[in-house]
């Protein structure tokens, strides 16, 4: 079975661009999550997607957006992008069923892509 | 914000000795995870724990919640170089939306000298 996909692996982007980021889910997995991986704040969740609707959103700015799509993939996308923004993005899907309390909710995450804006 | 403490934040060890890491929290929880992360790759998920179980083994690895406590430790026995990564626990909990969210900590770095 093919773990998440992130892709690309590496992007560098100049301030005030914009990039899109895209995440693979593991086959049958409805819930994506994206998190933001920097030295100084660590992981910082994004948002979460589960059936194309966005069901949480962490503490970012509106520029941080995303989707997600009838086969569950997902993108984020950053706009007007500041030298801060530069992280390790991170995508993790998990097995959630909607409805259900599952406690059994284990999130694997792809490799991550790392973005430098300079 | 970060919910969960990883304690201590860097752990050097000789190779075959043990580690231990802790992990505190604040709120209340459905389940805590540990992820294991090689030089800022992806996270490995290492071992889930639900509220309502107290110890959790996988192989080397002896998972401990204390939810009296809010607190997590992870044991890792007769480690090995190949264990040289950061550790990171989070916690698990369903928001009233229905939305289920990880929270992680900071992570303990953990060095192991062959």
């Amino acid at each position: 079975k093919a773990g998440v996909t992130q892709t690309p692996r590496y992007l560098i982007k100049t301030r005030g661009q914009q990039v899109t980021l895209s995440c693979s889910p593991i086959s049958g997995h409805r819930s994506v999550s994206w998190y933001q991986q920097t030295p100084g704040q660590g992981l910082q969740f994004l948002f979460e997607y589960f059936s194309e609707t966005q069901r949480n959103k962490g503490n970012f700015p509106g520029r941080f957006s995303g989707r997600q799509f009838s086969n569950s993939r997902s993108e984020m996308n950053v706009s007007t992008l500041e030298l801060g923004d530069s992280a390790l993005y991170l995508c993790a899907s998990s097995l959630d069923r909607q409805g259900a309390l599952s406690m059994n909710t284990e999130a694997f995450f792809g490799q991550g892509t790392r973005l430098t804006v300079v | 914000s970060q919910q969960g403490e990883e304690d201590p934040q860097a752990l050097s060890i000789q190779e075959g000795e043990n580690a231990t890491m802790n992990c505190s929290y604040k709120t209340s929880i459905n389940n805590l995870q540990w992820y294991r992360q090689n030089s800022g790759r992806g996270l490995v998920h290492l071992i889930l724990i639900r509220s309502n179980e107290r110890e959790k083994h996988s192989g080397r690895l002896r998972v401990t919640l204390d939810t009296s406590k809010k607190s997590s430790s992870l044991l890792i026995t007769a480690s090995r170089a190949a264990d040289t990564a950061s550790y990171f626990c989070a916690t698990g909990a369903y928001s009233g939306a229905g939305s289920y969210q990880l929270t992680f900590g900071k992570g303990t770095k953990l060095s192991v000298i062959p």
